[in-house]
């Protein structure tokens, strides 16, 4: 299976730049799709295919990467983004996700 | 709008199945896969399979294949998963989530169902 593995948990002030990475163990081509998640709701498409933004999904986040290196960047950061953040591939079966990057605000 | 709207929680018996339900409207439901995702609680996301609804094929990750049997129902828009043979390792949530054919992202999410199994 693909193992895809993230950045762990990061703390940052509103207005900051973060970026959350995510390595795949083999090659995924730019099917990498980025997800966000708060406690008790379903996951959220952000970021599909690496680097195109989901309908409705503030400019503030972006995507970049091909291959096996990919990132998330959120800029400017705002409180409501306080989530868990994973990538998930979908071009070799099985589909597999990340373990997550948990997203604090100081 | 779309809308899956899931079943709701289920406190089962360990060794006993439950069969959980995803209703889909507002797209066409025979032009997405209909995947099924597990979440444990506080930790990530598992992909266990998914569904054409158009034809009935499944795939399923390798250790899913002798736990979950996903069906689809076209007439009434609902995709199904049975969970068979339950342990206290099944307790999670389950969400049921949508996407177009091929390598596409999920694009749709329902709210998810916990399932607890527990004597």
């Amino acid at each position: 299976d693909t193992v895809l593995t993230q950045s762990p948990a990061l703390a940052v002030s509103p207005g900051e730049r973060v970026s959350i990475s995510c390595r795949a163990s083999e090659g995924v081509n730019s099917y990498m799709h980025w997800y966000q998640q708060k406690p008790g709701q379903q996951p959220k498409l952000l970021i599909y295919k690496a680097s195109n933004l989901a309908s409705g999904v503030p400019a503030r986040f972006s995507g970049s990467g091909s291959g096996t290196d990919f990132t998330l960047t959120i800029d400017p950061v705002e409180a409501d983004d306080t989530a868990t953040y994973f990538c998930q591939q979908s071009w070799n079966d099985p589909y597999t996700f990340g373990a997550g990057t948990k997203l604090e605000l100081k | 709008e779309v809308l899956l709207q899931q079943s709701g929680a289920e406190l089962v018996r360990p060794g006993s199945s439950v069969k959980i339900s995803c209703k889909a409207s507002g797209y066409t439901f025979t032009d997405y896969y209909m995947h099924w995702v597990k979440q444990r609680p506080e930790q990530g996301l598992v992909w266990i399979g998914r569904i054409n609804p158009a034809n009935g094929n499944t795939v399923y990750a390798e250790k899913f294949k002798s736990k979950a049997t996903l069906t689809a129902d076209k007439s009434s828009n609902t995709a199904y998963m049975q969970l068979s043979s339950l342990t206290s390792e099944d307790t999670a949530t389950y969400f049921c989530t949508s996407g177009r054919y091929g390598s596409s992202p999920f694009d749709y999410w329902g709210q998810g169902v916990m399932v607890t199994v527990s004597s």
